[in-house]
């Protein structure tokens, strides 16, 4: 069964650099229809789409925050990473990571979500 | 970046109405748009998927339809179970992008 999980800090301090891990199973990180996203929701507010990673390393970035956002992934234990620097108040969200299903017709879609994490920017 | 953008941004029904949401695109992105259900404090559901792909699991009362840049989400008989946030988004191109959503309320 397709699970995962996000785990980091729940408070950071603006200026700090915030650190997110996914652990999944079920699936493998080395399999090439499949990837990971990285997706948060402030408060009351639609999800954002933050990152993705795929199996060929291939990544990309939200425009707007693309000089803040780094990810990662390590195959061998099934984990990927995103690291956010100069986190704000206006960061504080529930950050999720989701599972990415490329189909055959080239379609891709988050079918598999992580329960997601509360991240909350105060000093 | 494509803009999405859903309507109405909140509904009241009753259970057994049929409810239709809209989702516009601000760009042709062809047939390459997700629907997701979110309940408080829950993840985001997959629900149709390549827009009227049904996920697996997902009760049939659920369709999507359209192409290009105007999408609809139709619940045919509105369950207890069904009142939530719907968001549409697209995978045309990076960044994607969701929809404002739309809740779905008890009348």
């Amino acid at each position: 069964q397709v699970t995962l999980k996000e785990s980091g800090p729940v408070l950071v301090k603006p200026t700090e650099t915030l650190t997110l891990t996914c652990t999944v199973s079920g699936f493998s990180l080395s399999n090439s229809r499949m990837g990971v996203s990285w997706i948060r929701q402030p408060p009351g507010k639609a999800p954002e789409w933050l990152a993705h990673i795929f199996s060929n390393d291939e990544k990309s970035y939200s425009t707007s925050l693309k000089s803040r956002l780094t990810i990662s992934k390590d195959t061998s234990i099934s984990q990927v990473v995103l690291m956010m620097t100069n986190m704000d108040p206006l960061d504080t969200a529930t950050y999720y990571c989701a599972r990415i299903l490329r189909d055959s017709y080239g379609q891709y879609y988050f079918d598999y979500w992580g329960q997601g994490t509360l991240v909350t920017v105060s000093s | 970046d494509i803009q999405m953008t859903q309507s109405p941004s909140s509904l009241s029904a009753s259970v057994g109405d049929r409810v239709t949401i809209t989702c516009r695109a601000s760009q042709t992105i062809s047939n390459y748009l997700n629907w997701y259900q979110q309940k408080p404090g829950k993840a985001p559901k997959l629900l149709i998927y390549a827009a009227s792909s049904l996920q697996s699991a997902v009760p049939p009362r659920f369709s999507g339809s359209g192409s290009g840049t105007d999408f609809t989400l139709t619940i045919s008989s509105l369950q207890p179970e069904d009142f939530a946030t719907y968001y549409c988004q697209q995978s045309y191109s990076i960044p994607r992008t969701f929809g404002q959503g739309t809740k779905v309320e008890i009348k």
